[in-house]
């Protein structure tokens, strides 16, 4: 079983600044790495596939990066609505979901 | 446009078969490449996959419960259907049913229902 590790666990940041969200696989998933962000109550919304691809409707402030084992999700000037948890998911073998982030306002 | 929904029993006993019913419109399960899974989250806790099935039939299961489940499907009713036995307090979780937009062995979810809650206690 291929394990993602996300990193922080919170990250604390100010509306208008970037945030950078890390995940970590344990072995190679190629580029078969997708973002999901879930707002309280919520259920998760697919932003990014593929590792860089944005999904429809997306904005453009979302922006994946990486391949192989270490990826980045980035959110370039934060929006009050861009604060949730964000969890990573592989799907190049099997499937695998990371423990979360949690992006909250500073 | 696609949406899903899932049904269920809200409270289940242990040792009990939990039976979850993902209803959903805006795409047929007979088309090529599609597929519908279920994921679950423990309250406050991380997604865990537990199944997916196939247009054409093909069934994958995650393999830490692959014993306990069963997943159909009911092209004509526009459903699939989740079966987990010996239900657990430990399987307290909110279920999802999604569909599989993104393609890979597995691949991703591009549309998910709102979830159903579900709690193991006697």
């Amino acid at each position: 079983e291929i394990v993602m590790t996300q990193s922080p666990a919170t990250l604390s940041v100010s509306p208008g600044e970037r945030a950078t969200l890390s995940c970590r696989a344990s072995q190679s998933v190629s580029s078969n790495l997708a973002w999901y962000q879930q707002k309280p109550g919520q259920a998760p919304r697919l932003l990014i596939y593929a590792a860089s691809t944005r999904a429809t409707g997306i904005p453009a402030r979302f922006s994946g990066s990486g391949s192989g084992t270490e990826f980045t999700l980035t959110i370039s000037s934060l929006q009050s609505e861009d604060f949730a948890v964000y969890f990573c998911q592989q799907y190049n073998n099997w499937l695998s979901f990371g423990q979360g982030t949690k992006l909250e306002i500073k | 446009q696609i949406t899903l929904k899932e049904s269920g029993p809200t409270l289940v006993k242990p040792t009990q078969t939990l039976t979850l019913t993902c209803t959903f419109s805006g795409f047929s399960l007979s088309t090529s490449g599609v597929g519908v899974g279920w994921i679950r989250q423990p309250p406050g806790k991380a997604l865990e996959w537990l199944a997916l099935i196939f247009w054409d039939g093909d069934k994958r299961y995650s393999p830490s419960l692959k014993s306990r489940l069963s997943i159909t499907k009911d092209t004509s009713k526009d459903q699939v259907v989740l079966t987990m036995t010996n239900m657990d307090p430990v399987d307290t979780a909110t279920y999802y049913c999604a569909h599989r937009g993104i393609r890979g062995v597995i691949g991703a979810f591009d549309i998910w229902g709102q979830g159903t809650m579900v709690t193991v206690s006697s």
